[in-house]
């Protein structure tokens, strides 16, 4: 059974510009969570989608947005990229049961110049 | 809103040994689960433990197990006869279970990174 995948792995942009990063789940899971991880802030929940909607957003501006598509693949997409969204970005995928175990990807490294 | 706190940045162990690593947390929820997540230097996050706040027995998984203290909000992890393997950031996460089926939303301590020395 293929893990949860992410592209692009690594990806570099300059301020202002804007990134779409993708996930693909576990073939079944239905829930797809993502995640900003730093080394000052650690890990912090951006959003979760489930079959197509928008279950729960995190504390973050409106410049993170995400999508899900009725193949339950997500997409987050960052605009007007500033200095400090540089991240590693986790997505996790799960059945969408009450106690489902998130599973992660490897994350897609975004560094911004 | 909820916190989690690992106060050990750092930790080492001897190969074979057995460690603990430290979690609190901060709620005023009753209904909640716990989990701990290892990372290891590839990065992708996978699932070592998880708790159910309304059990009282402690969570077991082979070398791993928790010592949940629900009254002191603990909620550590022990790793008995640690293994080279073990070595890897480990993060302590919080969920509500009131969030009506939501399974996403976990709150993270800043982790604990543990050496295992051969």
């Amino acid at each position: 059974k293929a893990g949860v995948t992410q592209t692009p792995r690594y990806l570099i942009k300059t301020r202002g510009q804007q990134v779409t990063l993708s996930c693909s789940p576990i073939s079944g899971h239905r829930s797809v969570s993502w995640y900003q991880q730093t080394p000052g802030q650690g890990l912090q929940f951006l959003f979760e989608y489930f079959s197509e909607t928008q279950r729960n957003k995190g504390n973050f501006p409106g410049r993170f947005s995400g999508r899900q598509f009725s193949n339950s693949r997500s997409e987050m997409n960052v605009s007007t990229l500033e200095l400090g969204d540089s991240a590693l970005y986790l997505c996790a995928s799960s059945s969408g049961e009450l106690l489902g175990e998130l599973f992660f990807g490897e994350g897609s490294r975004l560094t911004v110049l | 809103a909820q916190t989690v706190t690992q106060s050990q940045p750092e930790m080492s162990v001897q190969e074979a040994e057995t460690v603990t690593l430290s979690c609190t947390y901060d709620t005023s929820e009753s209904d909640y689960y716990l989990f701990w997540y290892k990372q290891p230097p590839s990065r992708q996050m996978i699932l070592v433990i998880r708790q159910e706040a309304y059990k009282q027995q402690n969570a077991t998984e082979n070398r791993f197990s928790v010592n949940f203290q629900k009254a002191a909000k603990s909620f550590s992890l022990k790793i008995s006869d640690s293994q080279l393997g073990d070595a890897a950031m480990y993060f302590c996460a919080y969920r509500s279970a009131n969030y009506g089926g939501s399974q996403g939303n976990l709150i993270f301590g800043k982790g604990t990174k543990l050496s295992v020395k051969p």
